[in-house]
Parts: C-alpha cells; sequence; structure tokens
C-alpha cells in the first residue's frame, strides 16, 4: 500500500483554469512538502507545511495542511502553461531521531494554451 | 558547486553486468538520500545517510544494491548483476538537518537501461 496517496494521478486543463490536486495517508506526519518536477531534471521544492491547519500561499498557489497532519492540498488559480509538471507531496515520518521523507506517486498536471 | 551533480547522466547496461552511479552533494550537507523513480511515478526511497552513517537501507530493492559514503561528502549507488526491472531513473538528493523541514536539493538523476 502506498503511504501517501495522490490524486488525481493525471489532470490535463486549460489555461485560466482552477485546479485542485490531493494527498491523503493514515498517517500522521511531523511535516509535508510539496515539490514540481519537470521531465529530465529533479524534484525542486514548492513548499514545506509543518502545523495542522497551515496555509500558505505562493503566487497562485495555495497549500494547505489538514488539522490531523495526513493530508494536504494543493491549489492553483488561473493555470498557465508554466505550470505544467509532476507536482508531489513528500511526508516526513519520524523514527526515532531520524526522518525519512516517503512521496506520493505524484499528479502529472498539463496545462494547455 | 551550486547545486547536487550526479554522473553519469545516462547508463546503459547489458543484463548481468555491474554499475557504479556517484552522486556529489551540495558542501556541508549532512543528509543524502538516493531514491529510485520510475516513468511517470513519484521518487521511492531507498537509502539515507547522515555523514558517513547509513541510518536507513530499508528501500533497497535487493542485496545487490549498495550504497556508500565513505567520508561523509560523495555517495556512490552499486548495483551489482543488473536486470531489467532496474531500469529507472536513480536520484540523489541532499538536505541540511531537520530532515522534512530543510528541502531537498535533488539533482538531475541518472537513468539507467539494463538491456
Amino acid at each position: 500500500t502506498q503511504l501517501l496517496e495522490q490524486s488525481p494521478q493525471f489532470l490535463s486543463i486549460q489555461e485560466g483554469e482552477n485546479l485542485t490536486v490531493y494527498c491523503n495517508s493514515s498517517s500522521v506526519f511531523s511535516s509535508l512538502q510539496w515539490y514540481r518536477q519537470e521531465p529530465g531534471e529533479g524534484p525542486v521544492l514548492l513548499v514545506t507545511v509543518v502545523t495542522g491547519g497551515e496555509v500558505k500561499k505562493l503566487k497562485r498557489l495555495t497549500f494547505q495542511f489538514g488539522d490531523a497532519r495526513k493530508d494536504s492540498s494543493l491549489h492553483i488559480t488561473a493555470a498557465q502553461p508554466g505550470d505544467t509538471g509532476l507536482y508531489l507531496c513528500a511526508g516526513a515520518l519520524t523514527r526515532g531521531s531520524n526522518y525519512k521523507l516517503t512521496f506520493g506517486k505524484g499528479t502529472l498536471l498539463t496545462v494547455n494554451p | 558547486g551550486a547545486g547536487v551533480s550526479q554522473s553519469p547522466r545516462y547508463k546503459v547496461a547489458k543484463r548481468g553486468q555491474d554499475v557504479a552511479l556517484r552522486c556529489d552533494p551540495i558542501s556541508g550537507h549532512v543528509s543524502l538520500f538516493w531514491y529510485q523513480q520510475a516513468l511517470g511515478q513519484g521518487p521511492e526511497f531507498l537509502t539515507y545517510f547522515q555523514n558517513e552513517a547509513q541510518l536507513d537501507k530499508s528501500g533497497l530493492p535487493s542485496d545487490r544494491f549498495f550504497a556508500e559514503r565513505p567520508e561523509g561528502s560523495v555517495s556512490t549507488l552499486k548495483i551489482q548483476r543488473t536486470q531489467q526491472e532496474d531500469s529507472a531513473v536513480y536520484l540523489c538528493a541532499s538536505s541540511l538537518p531537520p530532515v522534512g523541514y530543510s528541502p531537498l536539493h535533488f539533482g538531475n538523476g541518472t537513468r539507467l537501461t539494463v538491456t
């Protein structure tokens, strides 16, 4: 079973539309990060959320961490072709004093002009 | 260097060959991760180093996979007797502590194709 479930797996929309992608788990995370990955490159961090109920905004992107720290969402307003990419959530689970960062399978977003 | 560097960028190996993938992390980054990424999927955790200590190797698929970071800087992921199912992109990432709160800085990966 996948520790972090992302949905939808694929999303194709027109420029200017809004969208939300989800990251869900039955586990509680110390923190959750969102990354964006473009073809042929490594993922790049967008945001880190650490407090239950936390909302962070990054220009047209809004990130929310669930109250119970088990889930998160990413909302994009007025999507642009430059938003195209693979969006990944990653959660940190504590194992004693060590942290393990686990990724979801990702949402592949295509924004058409 | 400005970022995480991985080499080679592409590697084609015949089934049964051994391969070694190199990662140069950002200088001073204590934590180093290796991930395996299949096409269109998220990265799957392989192993984690804190300095030279390998603290978690629970994601290594088999005993054919071995990783080391002897001086707490450069790391090598070695795959012995490669199989077709080993074909994937291998990503290396480094960060400052604490993991999960600091950004993971990824290299661009090594694409391994086993024929």
